[in-house]
């Protein structure tokens, strides 16, 4: 089974902060995503790489930056959280190419 | 542009009920598509998917049919648990891209 690892479940910043959320997979999948998921939105895509140091934005990149050194491991950066960015967020991982998507149990964030 | 648009929840059904969750979609090329299920809590899970026109997906009494010429994937299930309570996300993926468009999900409630 694949095993996608997030690294905290819950999390409260503060206003000008910056927060690191961590993805780690143990499949060896080329592709990683992370997703924001808020209310009459559904899931927004925000950044992805499809190899190690390689990124690619999504819909809704602005605030936010990744960082991927190591292929089971993809962060992404808040370098400096506002309250519109309070949201659940989600990783998520595939083998290369059009292909079903496995998600991580998401990172419910907080911003005061 | 490329888009999924689902019913709008919350759907509340009573146990043994039959259910219907609407999903049709907007592609510039050939999508696969996909639904993914929330249980609360958690993160998204793949339910079924269909590759190619006509296709049927199929998974624990869930089915939804590729139908090409009404742009749609609707969900279906003859006899709705109390466990199926969740949020259902219709997506789709291109031919080629690596990133899923998804729909803004439908909550489901069962009741006993």
């Amino acid at each position: 089974d694949v095993k996608v690892t997030q690294s905290s479940r819950y999390l409260v910043k503060r206003t000008g902060e910056k927060v690191f959320l961590e993805c780690v997979q143990d499949m060896d999948h080329e592709n990683m995503f992370w997703y924001r998921q808020d209310p009459g939105l559904g899931l927004r895509l925000i950044y992805f790489s499809y190899d190690v140091k390689m990124k690619e934005k999504g819909d809704i990149p602005e605030g936010y930056s990744v960082s991927r050194e190591k292929k089971e491991r993809f962060s992404l950066i808040l370098e400096s959280a506002s309250t519109n960015q309070t949201s659940m967020y989600l990783c998520a991982t595939n083998p290369s190419g059009p292909d079903t998507q496995y998600f991580g149990p998401g990172t419910r964030l907080t911003v005061l | 542009g490329n888009s999924v648009t689902q019913m709008e929840g919350p759907v509340t059904l009573s146990e043994e009920a039959f259910l219907t969750i609407n999903c049709t979609y907007t592609a510039t090329g050939y999508p696969s598509l996909f639904w993914y299920v929330q249980y609360p809590g958690e993160g998204l899970q793949l339910l079924l998917k269909a590759t190619k026109a006509d296709d049927k997906g199929s998974n624990k009494g869930f089915e939804a049919t590729y139908r090409k010429e009404t742009t749609s994937f609707h969900l279906e299930k003859g006899s709705v648990q109390v466990s199926d309570s969740a949020v259902y996300f219709c997506a789709l993926i291109l031919t080629g891209a690596n990133n899923l468009f998804f729909g803004t999900g439908t909550r489901l409630t069962v009741i006993p």
